[in-house]
């Protein structure tokens, strides 16, 4: 079974620039997060997605940054325009709807995308 | 608001016991996570600690919890070069279920060597 893709693995661009990440879950799961990690510090939660809704974004930074979940399948991540602060990496993860009550054990990450803004 | 703090690195010899401290400040959280990211690698789940528990043992991993300070320790036995990675403590108050939305920490890179 294919783990969470992300695509580009790293993208380097300039200040102004827009740029598109791409995040593929694992098929059938429901459960879509973006987070993001800036330089040396803490994983951030950036939003969360049930199929194609928008189920908690409260972590995105500003309205220069825009993520779609179109079909419910695979998610973009678009910042336009990037500015050097948005630098860092952007991790997806998937999970499957939980019924069990259990913890997130089931959560799976994505090799992020390491975000490069000069 | 919330907050998840960890020292930055952590460097032993190999065979020796490696411990990584996280503290935290939401005293509502109910589960407590360690995750893994080896270079160029995603974040792996380690283990987890429900908030009422004290300690959690699994293989070379020992999770302990004192809830009092919200301090959360993961102990490695025997380090091995193949354990040098970051590791990040993460913490969620939401209910189990409803959604995966993790607190992280800065991460504590450690590093092994011979």
């Amino acid at each position: 079974e294919a783990g969470v893709t992300q695509f580009p693995s790293h993208s380097v661009i300039e200040k102004g620039q827009t740029v598109t990440l791409r995040c593929d879950p694992i098929s059938g799961h429901d459960n879509l997060y973006w987070y993001r990690r800036v330089m040396g510090k803490e994983i951030k939660f950036l939003l969360h997605f049930v199929k194609e809704s928008k189920q908690d974004e409260s972590g995105m930074p500003n309205n220069r940054f825009l993520a779609e979940r179109t079909g419910g399948t695979y998610s973009t991540l678009k910042v336009q325009p990037a500015e050097l602060e948005d630098s860092g990496v952007y991790f997806c993860a998937s999970s499957h709807p939980q019924g069990t009550g259990e913890t997130n054990e089931k959560l799976f990450f994505g090799s992020g995308t390491q975000l490069s803004v000069l | 608001g919330e907050d998840v703090e960890q020292s930055l690195f952590l460097s032993v010899r190999e065979g020796d016991s490696s411990v990584i401290n996280c503290t935290y400040t939401d005293s509502s959280s109910t589960y407590l996570y360690w995750y893994k990211q080896e270079p160029g690698a995603g974040l792996q789940l380690l283990t987890y600690i429900f908030s009422n528990m004290d300690m959690k043992q699994d293989q070379r991993l020992t999770v302990l919890l004192n809830k009092k300070d919200k301090h959360l320790s993961l102990r490695i036995a025997d380090t091995q070069t193949g354990d040098s990675a970051i590791y990040f403590c993460a913490e969620t108050h939401s209910p189990p279920g409803i959604t995966d939305k993790l607190i992280f920490g800065t991460g504590t890179r450690l590093q092994v060597f011979p």
